[in-house]
């Protein structure tokens, strides 16, 4: 079945620097989604890419959907504390079934 | 609009025993799933629901039966609980077409097996 993986698990960065963190699906998606989780929260959708190679921004915030659709990143430049939390992908492969990855914890050093 | 609701917020069941985690959504939402999230495991699909009459399995749908009477209600239960129940568990919605779409989630159940 469809698997989806994310790397790191863990990032610990001081406030200011930059944060990646990347999305592998072993399946060709239909569309990406991420969400951002809040410690003792619910995830929080933050935006979905459908197109091959499409790049979209929201602020300090940049993601990108590969061009083979099978992979994704999610950039966050100089880091704020206000960025704690989970950050997961989802990937939609048209079935119905929105499968999650495994999640990176942000953690921001002030 | 309360948006999706999720009772109890926390819960102690002991080995064994049954009970029911109900989700409710008044946005007419056609889609409803439910997810548990494990620590390193991230969120796994256990049942998802296109509308009403209308249930299917997700990832690990062992030990958990749904049911999908109305569009508001989706309401997940444990038949017999076990340890590895213990959880966080999730309940979400989206207008239609499961994965196509964003997912609106409730504030969460946190389940503990003894």
């Amino acid at each position: 079945g469809q698997q989806v993986m994310q790397i790191p698990q863990y990032q610990h960065v001081q406030e200011g620097e930059d944060f990646t963190t990347y999305c592998n699906s072993s399946t060709t998606l239909s569309n990406i989604q991420w969400y951002k989780q809040r410690p003792g929260g619910h995830p929080v959708f933050l935006i979905q890419l459908v197109k091959s190679g499409e790049v979209k921004k929201q602020k300090r915030l940049t993601f990108q959907f590969g061009e083979a659709k099978k992979n994704s990143s999610l950039h966050i430049t100089a880091t704020q504390t206000t960025d704690v939390g989970t950050y997961f992908c989802a990937g939609g492969g048209a079935t119905n079934k929105l499968i999650f990855g495994t999640g990176t914890l942000l953690a921001v050093q002030p | 609009n309360a948006g999706v609701t999720q009772t109890p917020k926390f819960q102690v069941l002991k080995t064994g025993q049954s009970m029911t985690l109900q989700c409710a959504q008044d946005m007419n939402h056609e889609y409803m799933s439910w997810y548990r999230q494990d620590p390193g495991m991230g969120l796994r699909l256990i049942h998802y629901s296109v509308g009403a009459g209308i249930t299917d399995q997700g990832e690990v749908p062992n030990g958990y039966n749904v049911s999908r009477s109305t569009t508001e209600d989706f309401p997940l239960r444990l038949l017999s609980a076990a340890p590895s129940q213990t959880s966080v568990y999730f309940c979400a919605s989206s207008p239609t077409s499961g994965d196509a779409y964003e997912q609106y989630f409730g504030p969460g159940t946190r389940l503990t097996v003894t």
